[in-house]
């Protein structure tokens, strides 16, 4: 255990669904992220909020739309996604910006 | 932009044999340089970060060097076992972290 939660686990979704993957973190730390990890690429840095602002968008499309209400939980809101969002969604928190990462066991996004 | 390769992109050895992963990056100007463990469907697992004024951290049977002039990092697995198979990530942070594609290790007893 990372101490870094993601829930659901395991998602199936059709192209007209809304939901919402939650990341929560125990650890006190500052910063959180969202990343992508598809087949056969390098993991894509999505989102970074550090003390609850959002430091950094790495031109994200606007149907993935992160929330952090404070500094131990991050959302990602998902609407009208296509079938290439297919993914493994993976959370990540730090003390600060730069330092060690501990990642939660990701969720497992399927979009039909 | 900052791009790491890790080479090979899959290994296959032998329980007990020591072994090597590689990952270069194209721009030095690093802060850290991260490596972590991800088994199947599961998040990542952190093994050991290197500062960028550090040559080398180590952790039990692992130990991981930095030569940022030449941009490289290697991860140093000593007498593998099977319970070492996973693929290993190596991940370089300036302004944001840049990850590799990764090494899948398979230990065969």
């Amino acid at each position: 255990e990372t101490g870094v939660t993601q829930t659901p686990r395991h998602l199936v979704m059709g192209m007209t669904n809304k939901k919402s993957l939650k990341c929560e973190q125990h650890l006190g730390h500052n910063a959180m992220y969202w990343y992508k990890q598809s087949a056969k690429k390098p993991l894509e840095l999505m989102f970074v909020y550090s003390l609850e602002e959002r430091v950094e968008n790495n031109s994200v499309p606007s149907r993935f739309s992160p929330e952090c209400p404070n500094s131990s939980h991050l959302f990602l809101h998902l609407h009208t996604l296509q079938p290439e969002d297919s993914a493994l969604y993976l959370c990540a928190s730090s003390q600060d910006r730069g330092e060690t990462q501990y990642f939660g066991p990701g969720t497992r996004l399927l979009v039909l | 932009k900052q791009e790491v390769t890790q080479i090979p992109a899959a290994l296959s050895v032998p329980e007990g044999e020591n072994l090597v992963l590689n990952c270069s990056f194209t721009d030095s100007a690093i802060y850290n340089l991260q490596w972590f463990r991800q088994d199947p469907g599961k998040g990542l697992t952190s093994l050991l970060l290197i500062q960028s004024s550090q040559r080398e951290q180590t952790s039990g049977r692992l130990n991981a060097s930095l030569d940022k002039s030449s941009g490289r990092s290697t991860l140093y697995i000593a007498a593998s076992q099977p319970g070492d198979s996973a693929t290993y990530l190596c991940a370089v942070s300036s302004n944001q972290f840049y990850f590799g594609t990764g090494t899948s290790l398979t230990v065969i007893p």
